[in-house]
């Protein structure tokens, strides 16, 4: 079955910081890979995708993502954080062949200090 | 489009009592999912519609749950006899009919409170 693991439950980092948030999956085959973005108060947004192509994929607000098919892995990295960027964010996996439902991570919150 | 609309918003009910919500989706997408979504845990998926036909349910939709979505449009999940165990954040969501590439687009939710 699929899983995602994310590293971290909690990130806290100053303003201008570097942000890198892991994320690993376990599915054999092609896959496809998301981050999701809830801040407080709001519902769940798309942040980025990959599903094929560069593995650098470029989200919105400054976000990107490398997929890293020998690790298993699609982390999550900003070069400066804002103190806008407080949220929780979830690593996401689904596949074209195995079924309908997205897999979700438990989620990392990150608060960004001003 | 005002995207994928869920109500209520706020549901707190007797343990025992039935409890339904009610998801609209955006109106092009033809495929809809519920989540739920507990403390400090990511959205686990409950079951998915296209259209009309409820094509997977997960193992976590015990025979207190069901799920409808008539003439493919809105859907209603309702739980019946709630349990304690069943507080937690009830997500839709909706997606277009290209593959399972395009991502979703979330409601706001339901929290659902049984005390």
């Amino acid at each position: 079955a699929q899983s995602v693991s994310q590293h971290n439950h909690h990130v806290i980092l100053s303003e201008a910081a570097s942000l890198e948030l892991g994320c690993n999956y376990s599915y054999g085959g092609t896959v496809n890979l998301f981050w999701y973005v809830q801040y407080p108060g709001q519902h769940l947004q798309l942040l980025l995708k990959y599903f094929s192509g560069d593995p650098l994929v470029k989200g919105i607000k400054g976000f990107e993502a490398e997929f890293i098919k020998s690790k298993f892995s699609f982390n999550l990295r900003k070069p400066s954080v804002q103190w806008s960027d407080t949220a929780e964010y979830f690593c996401a996996v689904n596949t074209d062949t195995g079924g309908f439902k997205t897999i979700f991570g438990a989620g990392t919150r990150l608060f960004v200090k001003a | 489009d005002t995207g994928v609309s869920q109500d209520p918003r706020h549901k707190i009910t007797k343990r025992g009592q039935n409890v339904t919500f009610r998801c609209d989706p955006i109106s092009e997408h033809n495929r809809l999912y519920w989540y739920r979504q507990t403390l400090g845990q990511g959205p686990e998926f409950l079951t998915y519609f296209q259209n009309e036909a409820q094509l997977e349910k997960s193992r976590l939709l015990s025979d207190r749950f069901s799920a409808e979505r008539p003439k493919g449009s809105f859907s209603t999940l309702e739980i019946q006899r709630t349990e304690q165990g069943d507080s937690a954040m009830y997500l839709c969501a909706s997606s277009s009919n290209r593959g399972t590439r395009n991502g979703y687009t979330f409601g706001s939710g339901t929290r659902l409170t049984v005390v």
